[in-house]
């Protein structure tokens, strides 16, 4: 089955600074990797999402990059900013099976 | 508040008691999951429903475990006997498969459970 390898487990940054979070996963069948933000006591939300057919996805300050070959993909986020701080997890999906395989987090922590 | 919501949003049980717990998904979805997420910890599958048909079911979920969706909307989950390893936050969320690929789910609250 899939596994989903999350990395580092803890981040800090400086705000301003950027932050780069990275997940490996290891069914190459997989092809919906999401990023998902979860503040402390709070629910998961979706941030950004990327399918199988694309390399690159941008949405402001975020973006994900995807690399089938390596079976790796990876969060970026710019200009950090102190609301950036919490917990991320990336997951993967195939369409022919429902669940998402969830990576095990990363705090993240904006240094003021 | 028009996303998923769950109830209660918190339980307090004794050991042996059983639990059941509310899950409404955003209505226009047909898709509905439970997970079950520990402190420090990413959220783990239990089970996924697709309409009323529970169409899977993890392995890590025992026969202690049960959930339903009688029609098609909202959906139950109950734990039967529970033990103290069964805190954690449990998680509902639904989403809507309108075409191969479109898997985005949107999460409930979530019911934390403890079980002393």
């Amino acid at each position: 089955g899939e596994n989903v390898e999350q990395h580092p487990s803890t981040l800090s940054v400086q705000e301003g600074d950027s932050a780069v979070i990275k997940c490996t996963y290891s069914d190459s069948a997989s092809n919906y990797f999401p990023w998902y933000k979860q503040e402390l006591g709070k629910r998961p939300q979706l941030i950004i999402d990327i399918r199988s057919n694309v390399g690159e996805k941008k949405d402001q300050r975020i973006a994900v990059t995807l690399n089938k070959t390596a079976k790796h993909f990876s969060l970026h986020i710019t200009e950090t900013q102190p609301e950036d701080s919490a917990v991320y997890f990336c997951a993967a999906n195939m369409d022919s099976n429902y669940q998402l395989i969830w990576g095990a987090g990363t705090k993240l922590i904006i240094k003021p | 508040d028009t996303g998923v919501s769950q109830d209660p949003r918190h339980k307090i049980t004794k050991r042996g008691q059983n639990v059941t717990f509310r899950c409404d998904p955003i209505s226009e979805h047909n898709r509905l999951y439970w997970y079950r997420q520990t402190l420090g910890q990413g959220p783990e599958f239990l089970t996924y429903f697709q309409n009323e048909a529970q169409l899977e079911k993890s392995r890590l979920l025992s026969d202690r475990f049960s959930a339903e969706r009688p029609k098609g909307s909202f959906s139950t989950l109950e734990i039967q006997r529970t033990e103290q390893g069964d805190s954690a936050m449990y998680l509902c969320a639904s989403s809507s498969h309108r075409g191969l690929g479109d898997t985005e789910a949107f999460f409930g609250q979530g019911t934390r459970l403890t079980v002393v």
